[in-house]
């Protein structure tokens, strides 16, 4: 099964902020990564897919990039309602595991 | 509005089985993939498996925590995605979500999801 982990696992930052959380693959996954926010209590939602392709209706200031065993999800400026967790997904290989998440708090 | 909304979960005696409905509206059902993601209390996201169109023969695949202890089905005519769960487990514990899958040629995500229904597997 392909592994992944994410950094950091907890952030605090403030709003304005340029926040970058980190997809590690334990094998290299192309650019079949997605990632989620979730909010508590509330289902995920898809941010980006492709590693790099912005889901219809989310702001520009979320944007992925990265391929293979290293991939980002960065937020440019910071916003109230980003506070939340985020996860990375691999879609390259069954089992379709998810990273741990990555916590962003309020500074 | 396309939607997915889950029905079927409740609290279920380990060994017991349960059947969770996905009801699909807003969208033709039938021309996609359709996942299972569960997440237990106080945790991540656990995928739980796929099932495939018609085209595809309706295959399956399934997480290693629920092979052979889970089916996966769908009814088109009723836009209607299942989940049979058996042999269950207190480790079953979780929210279980229905989502759809959504690709393009350099990859995919899961990009509508229904609200959850709970699973409490306790004796």
């Amino acid at each position: 099964d392909i592994q992944l982990t994410q950094s950091p696992s907890f952030l605090s930052a403030s709003v304005g902020d340029r926040v970058t959380i980190t997809c590690r693959a334990s094998q290299g996954i192309s650019t079949y990564l997605a990632w989620y926010q979730q909010k508590p209590g509330k289902a995920p939602k898809l941010l980006i897919y492709a590693a790099s392709t912005l889901q219809s209706g989310v702001p520009s200031r979320f944007s992925g990039s990265g391929s293979g065993t290293e991939l980002t999800l960065t937020i440019s400026s910071l916003q109230p309602e980003d506070f939340a967790t985020y996860y990375c997904q691999q879609l390259k290989s069954y089992p379709f595991t998810f990273g741990p998440g990555t916590k962003v708090d309020i500074k | 509005e396309v939607q997915l909304v889950e029905s079927g979960g409740g609290l279920v005696q380990p060994g017991g089985s349960l059947r969770l409905s996905c009801a699909a509206s807003g969208f033709t059902f039938s021309e996609y993939y359709m996942d299972w993601v569960r997440q237990a209390p106080g945790e991540g996201l656990e995928w739980v498996g796929r099932i495939r169109r018609k085209v595809d023969s309706y295959t399956t695949e399934h997480a290693a925590s629920v092979k052979g202890r889970s089916t996966i089905s769908r009814d088109d005519s009723n836009n209607s995605l299942y989940l049979q769960l058996n042999s269950l487990k207190t480790e079953d514990t979780a929210v279980y979500y229905c989502s759809r899958v959504r690709c393009v040629t350099w990859g995919c995500g899961l990009d509508v999801w229904g609200q959850g229904t709970t699973v409490t597997v306790s004796s």
